[in-house]
């Protein structure tokens, strides 16, 4: 079975510190990884994905296959990173997505 | 472009009815998926097109659920007798395809409440 987890469902942090969204999957095969975000009141929108090795609004995350772990990272957390993430699994064929239960991330000024 | 859009926005309808949504993805993107989304949790996944072909269904969509494609452009999602327990968000996403671009971009979805 595919699934992905993301063990917090809410995370604060002060503004300027550095934040960390978990997430972990399951997945015997080559999966695809990304990170999702959702900004109040507006559409899912693609953060990142793994096979980028882009750092985007600051943001990275690093696929760790011996740990199955794809966590984000941001060194200096700002008020306008507040939003939902969800972290995703594709599989190879691109057929299916399976995503996490989300973390909610307030950035506190 | 405007990219991926949905309708309608909201959907109220009493237990028993039909709906039926509708989703018009990017132009060029052959892929399309519609996930389910309920409070607290992520999209669920629901199906999938390449092009007009139905190539995956989840388990989680029952006989009273059923989505077409039927030129490779538009879909819709249709849920027949319906249940208090299918309010939820129903987004649709489509992406390029192939090695590389499985980027999805998402609608803003509709919400079903089931009365």
């Amino acid at each position: 079975a595919q699934r992905v987890t993301q063990p917090e469902k809410l995370l604060s942090v002060f503004k300027g510190a550095p934040v960390e969204l978990k997430c972990n999957y399951s997945y015997s095969g080559s999966p695809e990884l990304f990170w999702y975000v959702q900004y109040s009141r507006q559409r899912l929108q693609l953060l990142l994905r793994h096979i980028s090795r882009e750092s985007i609004k600051g943001f990275t995350a690093d696929l760790n296959k011996g740990e199955t772990s794809f966590h984000l990272k941001k060194p200096f957390a700002q008020e306008e990173d507040s939003a939902m993430y969800y972290c995703a699994l594709s599989l190879s064929t691109g057929n299916q997505f399976y995503f996490g239960t989300g973390t909610s991330l307030t950035v506190i000024p | 472009d405007t990219g991926v859009s949905q309708n309608p926005r909201h959907k109220i309808t009493k237990r028993g009815q039909n709906v039926t949504f509708r989703c018009d993805p990017i132009s060029e993107h052959n892929r399309l998926y519609w996930y389910r989304q309920t409070l607290g949790q992520g999209p669920e996944f629901l199906t999938y097109f390449q092009n007009e072909a139905q190539l995956e269904k989840s388990r989680l969509l029952s006989d009273r659920f059923s989505a077409e494609r039927p030129k490779g452009s538009f879909s819709t999602l249709e849920i027949q007798r319906t249940e208090q327990g299918d309010s939820a968000m129903y987004l649709c996403a489509s992406s390029r395809g192939g090695h590389g671009n499985n980027e999805q971009f998402f609608g803003p979805g509709t919400r079903l409440t089931v009365l």
